[in-house]
């Protein structure tokens, strides 16, 4: 089992362009999370799903969409990225029944 | 609203050498709180949590007690190792465990 993967690992963009981050799971999970880390910051809630077809948001939702097609899947869209949006970003799963998020790797991002 | 407050860092011991990293929250009601792990260039794990007040999770040789009274839960460990260098995050359960709220993360660092 690969657990949660992360697509891309790294990712370079110009101010204004867009593009989208896949998180893909194969546990199973019905919660999926997106979190971003900023240095000092810890991790915040971007914006988190409770099952196929559902979203919501979190702690700093602006400026990123998600879309949960499938199960497997949650994805992270920046419309139009910004400076501030320079950070990594961490998908996570959650396990039924537990307080356990499983994490993926990360992506690290930088938006010059 | 739901936080959490870890003691600053970077924090550098030597082998063998006793750790305290600090952690306080504020919550309503009554959340379930965790210590998650980061080792470079991964994602974050569960290192061990507590679900009730005066509960001691441990694991890998680290404890850490659900302290009501003074809102705490200090993670420690008695004899830190070189593989022990990590970022490490307090966090706690909020919305029935289906979201976490992390603290900033401290960086430790251990010398052989």
């Amino acid at each position: 089992n690969a657990g949660v993967t992360q697509t891309p690992k790294f990712r370079v963009l110009k101010t204004g362009q867009s593009m989208t981050l896949l998180c893909a799971q194969d546990m199973n999970h019905e919660y999926m999370y997106w979190y971003r880390q900023d240095p000092g910051m810890g991790l915040r809630l971007i914006h988190y799903s409770v099952g196929e077809g559902t979203t919501a948001k979190g702690e700093v939702p602006d400026g990123y969409n998600v879309s949960r097609l499938k199960k497997q899947n949650f994805l992270l869209g920046l419309e139009s990225a910004a400076p501030s949006q320079t950070s990594v970003y961490f998908c996570a799963t959650l396990r039924p029944g537990s307080y356990e998020q499983y994490f993926g790797p990360g992506t690290r991002l930088t938006v010059t | 609203g739901n936080s959490v407050t870890q003691m600053e860092g970077p924090v550098t011991l030597s082998e063998e050498a006793f750790l305290t990293i600090n952690c306080t929250y504020t919550a309503t009601g009554y959340p379930s709180l965790f210590w998650y792990v980061q080792y470079p260039g991964e994602g974050l794990q569960l290192l061990l949590k507590a679900t009730k007040a005066d509960d001691k999770g441990s694991n890998k040789g680290f404890e850490a007690t659900y302290r009501k009274e003074t809102t705490s839960f200090h993670l420690e460990k008695g004899s830190v190792q070189v593989s022990d260098s990590a970022v490490y995050f307090c966090a706690l359960s909020h919305q029935g465990a289906q979201k976490l709220v992390f603290g900033q993360g401290t960086r430790l660092t251990i010398n052989p």
